[in-house]
């Protein structure tokens, strides 16, 4: 089983559409999450981190369930260019590394 | 503050040829790393340092070398390039900072090996 694991997609929505996607990790042990931007041939964006109790900015919310260990990213009124891949992080105990999950696709159409 | 920065952008080798991908950051950040990203993989830790002078092995770190000779630059070397080593090298780094772990990304190198 892969460390971190996503959904790949493409996930295709209407513009402002409500969108939600899961990443899953297999490490208890892991300590923080993050979800990352990439735009098609770019480098990775850091979008937000997630913490414990859940946080929001702006239209976006990402959650932790540690008890079912995955993390989630909740995206609202989706925008044009929100299109965009979704990359889950998680860093595990004290390391200075993360593990990264391969994706999902997001496509936002008119 | 040109943020990380990465030499090449784009090259094209031949099977067997050497070279070497330069990551630079003007942040002084004390940790840098090297990934390596494929269709359907993800990204994949290579190498990586944790201060001037070290190194340290990541997730995939054959046929691959690195220095950190200066805290500002990370080199990744290719000794023997395979086609297996066709890929998008992206360069991150990041502050000693406890309570921020974002890792700030180069623009990344565009290798073929043929």
């Amino acid at each position: 089983r892969k460390e971190v694991e996503q959904d790949p997609g493409p996930f295709n929505v209407p513009e402002g559409a409500t969108v939600a996607f899961n990443c899953t990790y297999s490490n208890s042990a892991s300590q923080s999450f993050f979800w990352y931007r990439q735009d098609c041939r770019k480098e990775p964006k850091l979008l937000m981190s997630v913490y414990s109790s859940g946080n929001e900015d702006g239209r976006f919310t990402a959650q932790l369930n540690r008890a079912s260990q995955y993390i989630s990213l909740l995206i609202r009124d989706s925008k044009l260019s929100d299109s965009a891949t979704y990359l889950c992080a998680v860093r595990t105990g004290g390391g200075n590394k993360l593990t990264f999950g391969t994706g999902t696709q997001l496509k936002v159409e008119l | 503050n040109a943020g990380v920065t990465q030499t090449p952008k784009f090259r094209v080798l031949k099977t067997g040829q050497s070279m070497t991908l330069l990551c630079a950051q003007d942040m002084n950040h004390e940790y840098m790393y090297w990934y390596r990203q494929d269709p359907g993989m993800g990204l994949r830790l290579i190498h990586y340092s944790v201060g001037e002078g070290t190194t340290a092995k990541g997730e995939v770190p054959d046929g691959y070398n690195v220095s950190r000779l200066k805290k500002q630059n990370f080199l990744l070397g290719l000794e023997s390039a395979a086609p297996s080593q066709t890929s998008v090298y992206f360069c991150a780094s990041r502050p000693d900072r406890g309570s921020v772990y974002e890792q700030y990304f180069g623009p990344g190198t565009r290798l073929t090996v043929t």
